[in-house]
């Protein structure tokens, strides 16, 4: 159990519809990561967010958006769906200070299914 | 922008044999990392590796890094079923200002008994 905690498991919805990814990150951490991880796209990081702001950001799409929380929490926004956004999503979390190693640890990811 | 790659994609092996994960990329940086991912699964840190020579040995898994060559490998001893997995390496882009880990395709690993 790495300590990021992620819901839902799994979600199934249909096209053109809005759905919300929450993650938790470990105690202490105040970086999280959002990665997509498709069979075509492999592990692809969409946004990272430290202390409630956001730092980097990837292949995001304008659909898609995300915010960190005063209690760290996180949560992805995904709209108007369509079948290609079918994917596993993984919270990563890190504490990102000087010493840090940068070692991050996934949470247990959320399944989406679009139909 | 930073490119991954990792070979064999794909790797089939008998219980006991050895063998080699090479994963290189594209620009410089000191820090990369090998994760594991059972099919469906969550991603579980192996190895972090934070500087040229580094080397880091778990059971019958060791990691190295060679910063010159940019190239890691993950190396498999006297491989056993319970090591079927994919590994993912990753590299960190934090000396170009972006914190992103940036990951490999990916290795998937299959003991034959």
């Amino acid at each position: 159990d790495s300590g990021v905690t992620q819901t839902p498991k799994h979600l199934i919805t249909a096209t053109g519809q809005r759905v919300t990814l929450r993650c938790s990150p470990r105690s202490g951490d105040l970086s999280v990561y959002w990665y997509q991880q498709s069979l075509d796209q492999g592990l692809q990081f969409l946004i990272q967010y430290y202390n409630g702001e956001e730092r980097a950001k990837g292949n995001i799409l304008e659909r898609f958006s995300a915010q960190q929380f005063p209690d760290l929490h996180s949560e992805l926004n995904l709209s108007s769906l369509e079948l290609g956004d079918s994917a596993l999503y993984f919270c990563a979390s890190s504490e990102r200070l000087a010493a840090n190693t940068g070692e991050l640890f996934f949470g247990e990811g959320s399944r989406l299914t679009v139909l | 922008e930073l490119k991954v790659e990792q070979n064999p994609l794909f790797l089939s092996m008998q219980e006991g044999k050895n063998y080699t994960i090479y994963c290189n990329y594209s620009t410089t940086s000191d820090r990369l990392y090998w994760y594991r991912q059972d099919p469906g699964k969550s991603l579980e840190s192996l190895f972090v590796l934070l500087s040229n020579g580094a080397v880091k040995q778990e059971g019958r898994l060791m990691a190295s890094l060679d910063t010159k060559a940019r190239l890691s490998t993950l190396h498999i001893t006297a491989a056993v079923h319970d090591l079927s997995a994919t590994y993912f390496c990753a590299v960190d882009m934090k000396a170009f200002g972006n914190e992103k880990l940036t990951f490999g395709t990916g290795t998937r690993l299959t003991i034959i008994p």
